[in-house]
């Protein structure tokens, strides 16, 4: 069972679009909530992380939105670029759980020039 | 500094043979973990350790044993490898129980005939 649904599996963007991955999650005791982005041959390396006392966080063009009423938060990827071109990933930590991070299903961004 | 280096990068195994995958760091870093990542399903977490001499299962640890003999290695073991594990394994690392980042290494690609 999966506890971080991640959404959409891929998408394509032209570049200077805009890219939004969304994730949604049940455990109420998650208590951080990054984002790692990751490139081919490469491993995860963090992006940009929120904490849910804060509806949201920006990071140059990126931007991560936060609602905890609803479970859910999204990264935004403003004025997309070709070197945005990766697979990102959502994760979400609880303390109670020994601070381990819980991973979505990943989202492969493709920014068409 | 190298961060967190992964050894063999890559390596074909047969049903039934084992290995040894080797995750170092100097970062001196009290946490360490071991993921694999296979498509659609994100990273899930293997064994990880909050320090040495001490290791923990994850989500997903049937098959694999882990140890710690010493602070900046993390060793993941195969006993008796099956196709089910072709996978890409990730190790990471993270400072302390007050940081939150974990810093990947460039993964070991792994495949069971």
């Amino acid at each position: 069972q999966q506890q971080v649904k991640q959404s959409p599996q891929s998408l394509i963007v032209q570049k200077g679009g805009i890219s939004i991955i969304n994730c949604a999650y049940e455990n109420t005791a998650f208590d951080y909530f990054p984002w790692y982005q990751q490139f081919p041959g490469k491993g995860p390396a963090l992006l940009i992380a929120i904490r849910p006392d804060v509806s949201e966080k920006k990071e140059g063009r990126f931007t991560i939105s936060f609602n905890k009423s609803a479970k859910q938060f999204s990264l935004h990827i403003m004025d997309s670029q070709p070197g945005d071109s990766a697979t990102y990933f959502c994760a979400a930590k609880s303390r109670a759980a020994g601070n381990k991070l819980t991973f979505g299903g990943g989202t492969r961004v493709l920014v068409k020039p | 500094n190298a961060g967190v280096t992964q050894t063999p990068k890559f390596r074909v195994l047969k049903t039934g043979q084992s290995m040894t995958l080797l995750c170092a760091q100097d970062m001196n870093h009290e946490y360490m973990y071991w993921y694999r990542q296979d498509p659609g399903m994100g990273l899930r977490l293997i064994h990880y350790s909050v320090g040495e001499g001490t290791t923990a299962k994850g989500e997903v640890p049937d098959g694999y044993n882990v140890s710690r003999l010493k602070k900046q290695n993390f060793l993941l073991g195969l006993e008796s490898a099956a196709p089910s594990q072709t996978s890409v394994y990730f190790c990471a690392s993270r400072d302390s129980e007050y940081q939150e980042t974990q810093y990947f290494g460039p993964g070991t690609r792994l495949l069971v005939l």
